[in-house]
């Protein structure tokens, strides 16, 4: 039982290139969650995907897209990557029935030069 | 819109001395509250919760009580360790099952 896995650790990017961060799990968890982390600023949510088919915005959306692939897979996608997207990316997933416990991975440094 | 502040940080103190890291809220009904966890290098990990008003949550040593008439849910533990070094996010759960974060105080404990 992994929990939460997300690829890669680390990445750096130029300005204007695109990557995908990926995220599983491997709890049966429906819902699903991507942040971001910045210095003073605590852990601001980007995407949320309740069930495997839906997504919605969260409070910093901009810049990104995501997709729910199936049960297990949460995705990010940055399309054209800006240096204000420099941050630690985190995906967490809720288990049912608890509303507002969610488990985190490890996290993923992503600098945009 | 719904909110928390947190103390600033950095902390700083020797082992076995008593931690307090504040945390207020912003929010309109009843939330539910949170302690999260960051050890150096890894997610955010849940320490303890609160459901209603004048709970306590507890774990690990640390405790925290949602005062309802101050809006606020204050982080303690009476001895700390060098292994609570971390990061610690007071978090709140409000209208669609989503928690809104503060911005986190780091702890370093010294031998």
């Amino acid at each position: 039982n992994a929990g939460v896995t997300q690829t890669p650790k680390f990445q750096v990017l130029k300005t204007g290139q695109s990557m995908t961060l990926q995220c599983a799990q491997d709890m049966n968890h429906n819902s699903m969650y991507w942040y971001r982390q910045d210095p003073g600023m605590g852990l601001r949510l980007i995407y949320y995907s309740a069930s495997e088919g839906t997504t919605d915005k969260g409070e910093v959306p901009n810049g990104y897209n995501v997709s729910r692939l199936n049960k297990r897979e949460f995705s990010l996608r940055l399309e054209s990557a800006a240096p204000s997207q420099t941050s630690v990316y985190f995906c967490a997933s809720r288990p049912p029935a608890r509303d507002y416990e969610q488990y985190f991975g490890p996290g993923t440094r992503l600098t945009v030069t | 819109g719904d909110s928390v502040t947190q103390m600033e940080g950095p902390v700083t103190l020797s082992e076995e001395a008593f931690l307090t890291i504040n945390c207020t809220y912003t929010a309109t009904g009843y939330p539910s509250l949170f302690w999260y966890v960051q050890y150096p290098g890894e997610g955010l990990q849940l320490l303890l919760k609160a459901t209603k008003a004048d709970d306590k949550g507890s774990n690990k040593g640390f405790e925290a009580t949602y005062r309802k008439e101050t809006t606020s849910f204050h982080l303690e533990k009476g001895s700390v360790q060098v292994s609570d070094s971390a990061v610690y996010f007071c978090a709140l759960g409000g209208s669609a099952r989503q928690l809104t974060f503060g911005s986190g105080t780091q702890l370093t404990v010294l031998p």
